[in-house]
Parts: C-alpha cells; sequence; structure tokens
C-alpha cells in the first residue's frame, strides 16, 4: 500500500470512552502532521512531530494525546472529548520541516469523528 | 497570525467552460504558498507549491499564479469536465505551519 493511511475512516464514541486514532506513511518521510477540520471551518493543524519528536502543539486541549513511536506511525490517542470535537481529523507527512514552507505535506483520507 | 481567503466560497459551471478563483494571503515575511485539490471521501492531493513572485505553474489544464507583492494566487481551469469537482484548498506558510482557507467547491455539470 502507498501513500498515507488512516485507520479507522469512521468512529463514534461516548464522551466517557477512550480511543485512538492511526496514521501510517508508506513515503518515508520524517515529518507526520494531525490537522482538525470542523464543519465549515479550515484545515487547523494541531500536532507536528519531525524524527518522531513533537516540535509544534497548536494549544490543542490534553484530552487529545500524541504518540509518534516512528517515523512511520503517528496516533492521536482520545479520552473524555465533547461533542464539539467531532470533525473529521486527517494525517499527512511530509519529507520533513524546513522552515522555508516548501515541503509538499501528503495527506491522508481522514477519520470522520462523530462524539456523541 | 495569517489569514487565508478564498473566493468563492462555491462555484458551479457547466462542462467545457473555464474558471478562476482567488486566494488571498499577508503579503509580508511570505514563504510559500501551496494548492489542494480535495475530492469527497478522498485525500486532499497537492497540486502546486509556489514561492517565486510572478511564478506561473501548470499541471494539464490547472495552473496558478501568484503575486506575493499583493497577496495573492490565482487558479485557473481550462475546459472544466466533470472529474474536475471538488474543494480547492489554497495555504500559506507562516509561522512554521501551514495555513489553509476554507476553500473553494467547485461542481462541474456535465
Amino acid at each position: 500500500e502507498t501513500g498515507v493511511t488512516q485507520t479507522p475512516r469512521h468512529l463514534v464514541m461516548g464522551m466517557t470512552n477512550k480511543k485512538s486514532l492511526k496514521c501510517e506513511q508508506h513515503l518515508g518521510h520524517n515529518a507526520m502532521y494531525w490537522y482538525k477540520q470542523s464543519a465549515k471551518k479550515p484545515l487547523e493543524l494541531m500536532f507536528v512531530y519531525n524524527f518522531k519528536e513533537q516540535t509544534e502543539n497548536n494549544s490543542v486541549p490534553s484530552r487529545f494525546s500524541p504518540e509518534c513511536p516512528n517515523s512511520s506511525h503517528l496516533f492521536l490517542h482520545l479520552h473524555t472529548l465533547q461533542p464539539e470535537d467531532s470533525a473529521l481529523y486527517l494525517c499527512a507527512s511530509s519529507q520533513d520541516t524546513s522552515g522555508r514552507g516548501t515541503d509538499t505535506q501528503y495527506f491522508g483520507p481522514g477519520t470522520r469523528l462523530t462524539v456523541l | 497570525i495569517l489569514n487565508v481567503e478564498q473566493s468563492p466560497q462555491s462555484l458551479h459551471v457547466q462542462e467545457g467552460d473555464s474558471t478562476n478563483f482567488t486566494c488571498s494571503f499577508p503579503s509580508s515575511n511570505f514563504y510559500a504558498l501551496h494548492w489542494y485539490r480535495w475530492e469527497t471521501a478522498k485525500s486532499p492531493e497537492a497540486l502546486f507549491v509556489m514561492t517565486l513572485n510572478g511564478d506561473e505553474k501548470k499541471k494539464g489544464r490547472i495552473s496558478a499564479t501568484l503575486n506575493t507583492k499583493e497577496g495573492y494566487s490565482y487558479l485557473y481551469i481550462k475546459g472544466s469536465q466533470p472529474e474536475d469537482s471538488a474543494t480547492y484548498l489554497c495555504a500559506s506558510f507562516g509561522g512554521g505551519k501551514l495555513i489553509f482557507g476554507q476553500g473553494t467547491e467547485l461542481s462541474v455539470k456535465p
């Protein structure tokens, strides 16, 4: 399989549940990202990992906990979420995080999360 | 904080029409401008990365121009086809991250 894959594609969870989103990239990239898209809003960056180290946390609430065990895998652990956290969560990867902003980010298809 | 704006929000055209839409971004401290094409239920697909003022890039029937001095980029589609129906996103790099616009949703009717 090529590109960036995400599982599950759809997830429904209650506010007291704990669940995890998984992302895997098969492109040999060193940087991975989590984005959130709420209804009618632009894609919003949540976290960035470069060479397995977190380099960006965009003021994300602690009920979202990322994990990057290696450069190919990225997880987003979810616990005690709120209904307003319902959104599409996208993973992306790029060669690295050069400060010039020219690295193309390659996206997965996203996980559609519904919090009841 | 960057503010990236795209217009129009949605566009409906007939097959064969040519169309264009706009991405506006702050012109100060410009680094790079990205365009993506996003079909429903699929992954956003990178179209162009543009850095130089006056740059023009082309991919098949799709092309884009960049004006960094005034802070805008145009995306053009020549002879639209139904398979061009998608949301087109632009993103400007600033503060160490991509800042996305809300997108232009294009619908091409046969």
